[in-house]
């Protein structure tokens, strides 16, 4: 199985600064990399993926992520946060026969 | 409303009684999936399957029986409750085709709680 490393679990911020979250994973083939977002209450949901082509993929709500090949790395950033960003985000990748793997989230906080 | 859903939305049972979680999605995505989230684990992996009558083994099968006896329809049964089940378990759906190639779509959500 793949693994998938989060790291800074909790995050808190204020309104207007920038967010990076790291995400490192093991698998050393081709692979599909995603970043999920979960608001509080509610499911999981796509910001934004990745699957061949330019590195820096942007996703909604103005978030953006880049693949580092080198480095195994997909970080998600932000570069000025909303208090409506507050939410769990997840990076997950897939492997063997459609399979996510997914991190164990960051919890992020942004106060008004 | 086409999209994927899941019941019971919560659910409050026993130690040792059998529960059902459904799970139905209107796309007819070939793939199916079955997660759980709990605290300080992320979402892992209980049960897959790729079309109908094929599911396999996720990362944390043990407790859990699945069946796809339709694609649209992917029910989660835990045979014999016990209180390590009690979690938030997720439905999702996934297709090899077109531009959401990939991409899994996540259901509400169903809150079990064991006592």
């Amino acid at each position: 199985a793949q693994s998938v490393s989060q790291h800074n679990h909790h995050v808190i911020l204020s309104e207007a600064a920038s967010l990076e979250l790291g995400c490192n994973y093991s698998y050393g083939g081709t692979v599909n990399l995603f970043w999920y977002v979960q608001y509080p209450g509610q499911h999981l949901q796509l910001l934004l993926k990745y699957f061949s082509g330019d590195p820096l993929v942007k996703g909604i709500k103005g978030f953006e992520a880049e693949f580092i090949k080198s480095k195994f790395s997909f970080n998600l950033r932000k570069p000025s946060v909303q208090w409506s960003d507050t939410a769990e985000y997840f990076c997950a990748v897939i492997y063997g026969n459609n399979r996510l793997a997914f991190g164990k989230g960051n919890q992020v906080v942004v106060i008004p | 409303d086409a999209g994927i859903t899941q019941s019971p939305r919560y659910k409050i049972t026993e130690t040792g009684r059998q529960v059902t979680l459904m799970c139905h999605q209107t796309w007819s995505h070939s793939y199916m999936f079955w997660y759980r989230q709990d605290l300080g684990h992320g979402l892992r992996l209980i049960y897959y399957s790729a079309a109908a009558d094929i599911t396999d083994k996720g990362e944390v099968p043990d407790g859990y029986v699945v069946s796809r006896s339709k694609t649209e329809n992917f029910p989660l049964t835990l045979e014999s409750a016990t209180r390590s089940q009690t979690s938030v378990y997720f439905c999702a759906s996934s297709e090899l085709a077109g531009v959401s190639y990939n991409e899994q779509f996540f259901g509400p959500g169903t809150r079990l709680t064991v006592l």
